[in-house]
């Protein structure tokens, strides 16, 4: 019964290959979320949903596509993987668009590009 | 320069000491200022909350946001083997968290 689910927890590819990295919340928030995180542990946001509206997304390349199908999921499609690509993605979720709003994250997800 | 400067250490104390972490920001704007702690392999947990200035405590947990200084610390009291971790400060006016790249933190029994 984990509030904030993501799948796989490890993945290993080749380059130009295209992946997807599922998430599901079961908090019932309204907003969710996909950070990167590099080598040196930095968090940075790339999209966020809210009622499967997309209302933030950062400069990120177009090979990562994001889809909420519903609010409760939001997946993570990458296209033609590049080795720059590796790194640790979490999903999170946060109860609604609000200052302040306190973000739930899952266990990340490893990436490696070879 | 970063939004939120945070020195990422590592930092490695004995059981029992006091571990002290800061960061500092340049966004005037920041009201809210979270700590998150991460365990190797796992996802940031939040820790500590502050709305504007302040100390905030909890339990060996304390809080301290200046925000005439633009800078927050976070304090853990007698400090154990299982706060070895990651810790991220994070801050915001509105619903996008900027990070800090976290400081690691070892504590040796």
């Amino acid at each position: 019964d984990t509030a904030v689910s993501q799948t796989p927890k490890y993945l290993v590819t080749q380059m130009g290959n295209d992946k997807s990295i599922k998430c599901e919340q079961n908090l019932g928030h309204d907003t969710m979320y996909w950070y990167k995180q590099d080598s040196k542990k930095f968090l940075k946001i790339m999209f966020s949903y809210n009622n499967k509206e997309l209302i933030i997304n950062e400069t990120v390349p177009n090979r990562f596509s994001p889809k909420s199908p519903d609010k409760a999921h939001l997946n993570l499609h990458i296209n033609s993987l590049e080795l720059g690509d590796s790194a640790v993605y979490f999903c999170a979720s946060s109860p609604r668009v609000a200052p302040g709003n306190t973000i739930y994250f899952g266990e990340g997800s490893w990436l490696t590009v070879v | 320069q970063k939004e939120v400067e945070q020195d990422p250490g590592p930092l490695s104390v004995p059981e029992g000491a006091i571990v002290s972490l800061n960061c500092t920001y340049s966004n005037s704007a920041f009201q809210y200022f979270m700590w998150y702690r991460q365990y190797s392999r796992k996802g940031p947990e939040l820790l500590m909350y502050t709305y504007s200035s302040g100390n905030k405590e909890d339990g060996r947990f304390t809080a301290q946001v200046d925000k005439s200084s633009k800078y927050i610390c976070l304090f853990i009291r007698d400090s154990q083997p299982s706060d070895s971790a990651t810790y991220l400060c994070a801050m915001t006016d509105d619903y996008k968290l900027s990070f800090g790249a976290g400081t690691t933190v070892t504590v040796r029994a």
